[in-house]
């Protein structure tokens, strides 16, 4: 069974401290992992797709990597408007994805 | 564009009641999904439909049935509401299985 677990799940930034929010994965047959943003009372925003450990993918101020067991997500410089609930999912050899519970960012001014 | 659309956006249903969730995309995906997300569970995976024609049970089907009934529309239908499907219900698409899925706005269900 896939498994996903994020830690920690909240984390409180004051605005320009970068930090790194971490996802570990067990999986069959890794065909992506996945991260999104969700804001409250909205759906999850889709922001990186990671097929392969070394590969890296960047957006503004955030910057996703992956291992073979686990992925980062690296937020530079945070601002207020980066506060969100960040998702982490992967996708196996069922093809189905499963997601890890989140983990609550808020970056005070 | 609207991407993913779903309504309503609130219900409040008695116990005993059935309803009908409507998920539309306007991206000419293939695959379509229902997830549920409640408070320390994450989003769940209901239903599925891989393709047109096609639907499969996900992690938590029972009390749930699902109806593809075209390309663009995937619905979720409850048949007998009960106060454990109070939750904010999902819908998603994406081009392939192990493509990116693009998530609806949700709808918040509340069972009493």
């Amino acid at each position: 069974e896939d498994q996903v677990t994020q830690s920690p799940e909240a984390l409180r930034l004051q605005e320009g401290e970068s930090s790194s929010l971490n996802c570990s994965y067990t999986v069959s047959g890794l065909r992506g992992l996945f991260w999104y943003r969700q804001d409250p009372g909205k759906g999850p925003e889709f922001l990186f797709t990671l097929y392969s450990a070394g590969e890296e993918k960047e957006k503004e101020r955030l910057k996703a990597t992956l291992t073979k067991k686990e992925s980062f997500l690296h937020i530079t410089a945070p601002k207020p408007e980066d506060s969100a609930t960040y998702l982490c999912a992967v996708t196996g050899a069922n093809s189905k994805l499963t997601f890890g519970k989140g983990i609550t960012l808020s970056v005070r001014p | 564009n609207a991407g993913v659309t779903q309504t309503p956006k609130f219900q409040v249903l008695k116990t005993g009641q059935s309803m009908t969730l409507q998920c539309a995309q306007d991206m000419n995906h293939n695959s379509m999904y229902w997830y549920r997300q409640d408070p320390g569970m994450g989003l769940r995976l209901i239903y599925y439909s891989a393709s047109e024609g096609t639907t499969d049970k996900g992690e938590v089907p029972n009390g749930y049935n699902v109806s593809r009934l075209n390309k663009r529309e995937f619905s979720l239908r409850l048949e007998s509401a009960a106060p454990s499907q109070t939750s904010v219900y999902f819908c998603a698409s994406s081009d392939l299985g192990i493509d990116e899925q693009y998530f609806g706005p949700g709808t918040r269900l509340t069972v009493t």
